[in-house]
């Protein structure tokens, strides 16, 4: 299995700030990464697929950069609804790991 | 609208089964492979399982293989998740998704399966 390593697993950062979490892939998964926003008791939400394809309705603030087995998920200016965990997850081969997420607080 | 409502959670002892359904709507169920997705108490999320469109693939991660089977019926609109031999690692809120190409955009609300004596 391919395994997802996600840093920071916790960040602490106020509203207007910028933040970068990255995640690496144990193997080479080309551009087949996704990203997710959870807010607690909700499903995750899609952000990003394709390694750096924004989903629609996601603000511009969110952009994910990588290939093979580094990426990265930048929020540009944070906002209050911001404030959530974000995983990664491969989907290259079966099964599609997530990262073990990074909880993002309001510092 | 794209729904999916989870549904067939609760407590169950350990060894026990439990069946656990996924209605869609709002998109062509049959097009779509489907998965499952959980998330034990305070923790991240774990893959489970996915099946084909046409429910002539499907795959495990390691952990329940054995022990819970995905299927689906495309004429309902709606995947299944029935899980037996249950342990106490197995409680979760399980959510059913859409998967396209291996990403899931649509998911439902979650429904919680306990396990315990």
């Amino acid at each position: 299995d391919i395994q997802m390593t996600q840093s920071p697993s916790s960040l602490s950062a106020s509203v207007g700030d910028g933040v970068t979490i990255t995640c690496r892939a144990s193997q080479s998964i080309t551009s087949n990464l996704s990203w997710y926003q959870q807010k607690p008791g909700k499903a995750p939400k899609l952000l990003i697929y394709a390694a750096s394809s924004l989903e629609s309705g996601v603000p511009s603030r969110f952009s994910g950069s990588g290939l093979g087995t580094d990426f990265t998920l930048t929020i540009s200016s944070l906002q209050p609804e911001d404030f959530a965990s974000y995983y990664c997850q491969q989907s290259y081969s079966v099964p599609y790991t997530f990262g073990q997420g990074t909880k993002l607080e309001i510092k | 609208q794209v729904q999916l409502v989870d549904s067939g959670g609760g407590l169950v002892k350990p060894g026990g089964s439990l069946r656990l359904s996924c209605a869609g709507s709002g998109f062509t169920f049959s097009d779509h492979y489907m998965a499952w997705i959980r998330q034990a108490p305070g923790k991240g999320l774990e893959w489970v399982s996915y099946i084909s469109s046409s429910a002539s693939i499907s795959f495990y991660t390691d952990s329940v293989k054995g022990r819970f089977t995905i299927s689906r019926d495309n004429a309902k609109n709606s995947v299944y998740l029935q899980m037996n031999s249950l342990r106490a690692e197995d409680t979760a809120m399980y959510f059913c998704a859409v998967s396209i190409s291996g990403y899931y955009r649509h998911w439902g609300q979650g429904t919680l399966v306990t396990v315990s004596s």
